[in-house]
């Protein structure tokens, strides 16, 4: 099944624990990206990656570090969370670059205490 | 900037009935796509439907359709024969070639299906 997965769904944490929250995709997509929810802002875009070993910052990149070495995988590290990074997370794919549908997965739910 | 509006924060709808979601945009870009995605209570967020700028014919897929006007700058999403299954977020997001090709979405309609 063509699919987008994330891990964990759900993570409470601390102040300052480093963490990682896992993406993969099994279609063979070029272009993956990380977004957060929050109420009343939307979703906004954090990172994005083009290509394996090509990556860039979307509109709220402070906080987060990202890495494509594989194709498949897009993981998402907070070095350091703070209060305000909790928030519902997205990770997404897409075929490539382009105007063509993004294929979401199933969230992760992250509070900081 | 590209900007999403979504202008009905909830709206309720019969089973059974249609219904329609507002969405307009505003781009400069002549190369753009529209899209539609559904987000339930459990929180995953669905697509539906795409609509690309040069299309000439309105996109449709299955129950759902989009009422694509580009003069008028609107991608409004039309749901026929509702199902309780419908309740939902609805966000309407554009992507643009450009500017880390990231989808910029609306604040969303939370429509409610009643019997």
């Amino acid at each position: 099944e063509a699919q987008v997965t994330q891990n964990p769904r759900y993570l409470i944490t601390v102040t300052g624990k480093k963490l990682t929250v896992t993406c993969s995709q099994n279609m063979n997509h070029e272009y993956m990206s990380w977004y957060r929810q929050d109420p009343g802002l939307g979703l906004r875009q954090i990172y994005y990656s083009m290509n394996v070993e090509v990556t860039d910052k979307g509109d709220v990149p402070e906080g987060y570090k990202v890495s494509r070495k594989e194709k498949r995988n897009f993981p998402l590290i907070l070095e350091s969370p703070s209060p305000n990074q909790t928030s519902l997370y997205f990770c997404a794919s897409s075929l490539r670059t382009g105007i063509y549908e993004q294929y979401f997965g199933p969230g992760t739910r992250l509070t900081v205490t | 900037a590209q900007k999403i509006t979504q202008t009905q924060p909830g709206m309720f709808v019969q089973e059974k009935e249609a219904v329609t979601l507002d969405c307009t945009y505003d781009t400069s870009d002549p190369s753009y796509g529209l899209f539609w995605y559904k987000q339930p209570s459990s929180g995953e967020m669905i697509f539906l439907i795409y609509q690309g700028s040069y299309d000439q014919q309105n996109a449709t897929e299955g129950r759902y359709s989009l009422n694509f006007q580009k003069a008028r700058k609107s991608a409004n999403l039309v749901i026929s024969a509702s199902q309780l299954g419908d309740s939902a977020m609805y966000f309407c997001a554009m992507r643009l070639t450009g500017g880390g090709n990231k989808l910029t979405f609306g604040t969303g309609t939370q429509l409610k299906v009643e019997l």
